[in-house]
């Protein structure tokens, strides 16, 4: 059974920490994503990559950075963690760039809670 | 910019009451649109995935179906079981997903 594995489901940070959340798929898939999930605005792309060390902005990149060291490893940075930042975050991977088949794979996501 | 608009947010049913949701979308190209469920706590599960205007897919006591300009999928006598929240996403030519806020079906015994 493939899977996405975020490394935290809950996570409690203090405003202006630095906080980091995991993301590790057993698929071989060639692109990750990062999105956060809020109530009636649905999910929304912060940051995605189609290759190792290859990284790409979403649509909410400020306030966000990643890192892609590894093909299966895609991580999430909040470089000053901000209330307005509280959010599910969810991280998803994909075969390859054109294969809409089976779509994305989904963790079972993070819910930070930033105080 | 993509454009992806579900209704209703929220749909109360009775067991064995069939209903439609009801995905709107506008992109530039579209390469395929996708079907989600999600349950509370969990990341969304992948349902279908439909390319044209005038495809169907079906799966247990789901069906979608798509034209140029929205798509609905079906629930037929649902169950409990049902209720989860549904997410309507579209991928275009960026090949990136563009995704609606959802619908949250309650399914009553």
């Amino acid at each position: 059974d493939v899977k996405v594995t975020q490394s935290s489901r809950y996570l409690v940070k203090r405003t202006g920490e630095k906080v980091f959340l995991e993301c590790v798929q057993d698929m071989d898939h060639e692109n990750m994503f990062w999105y956060r999930q809020d109530p009636g605005l649905g999910l929304r792309l912060i940051y995605f990559s189609y290759d190792v060390k290859m990284k790409e902005k979403g649509d909410i990149p400020e306030g966000y950075s990643v890192s892609r060291e590894k093909k299966e490893r895609f991580s999430l940075i909040l470089e000053s963690a901000s209330t307005n930042q509280t959010s599910m975050y969810l991280c998803a991977s994909s075969s390859t760039r054109t294969d809409v088949s089976y779509g994305y794979t989904f963790g079972s996501g993070t819910r930070l809670t930033v105080v | 910019e993509d454009q992806v608009t579900q209704s209703p947010e929220a749909l109360r049913l009775q067991e064995g009451e069939s209903s439609s949701l009801n995905c709107s979308y506008t992109v530039s190209g579209l390469r395929g649109l996708f079907w989600y469920r999600q349950d509370p706590g969990k990341g969304p599960e992948f349902l279908f995935t439909l390319y044209s205007a005038g495809e169907e897919k079906e799966k247990e006591r789901l069906k979608a179906t798509l034209t140029k300009k929205e798509s609905f999928l079906h629930i037929t006598a649902p169950k409990p079981e049902d209720s989860a929240t549904y997410l309507c996403a579209v991928q275009a030519d960026d090949y990136k997903l563009s995704f609606g806020a959802g619908t949250t079906v309650t399914v009553r015994a």
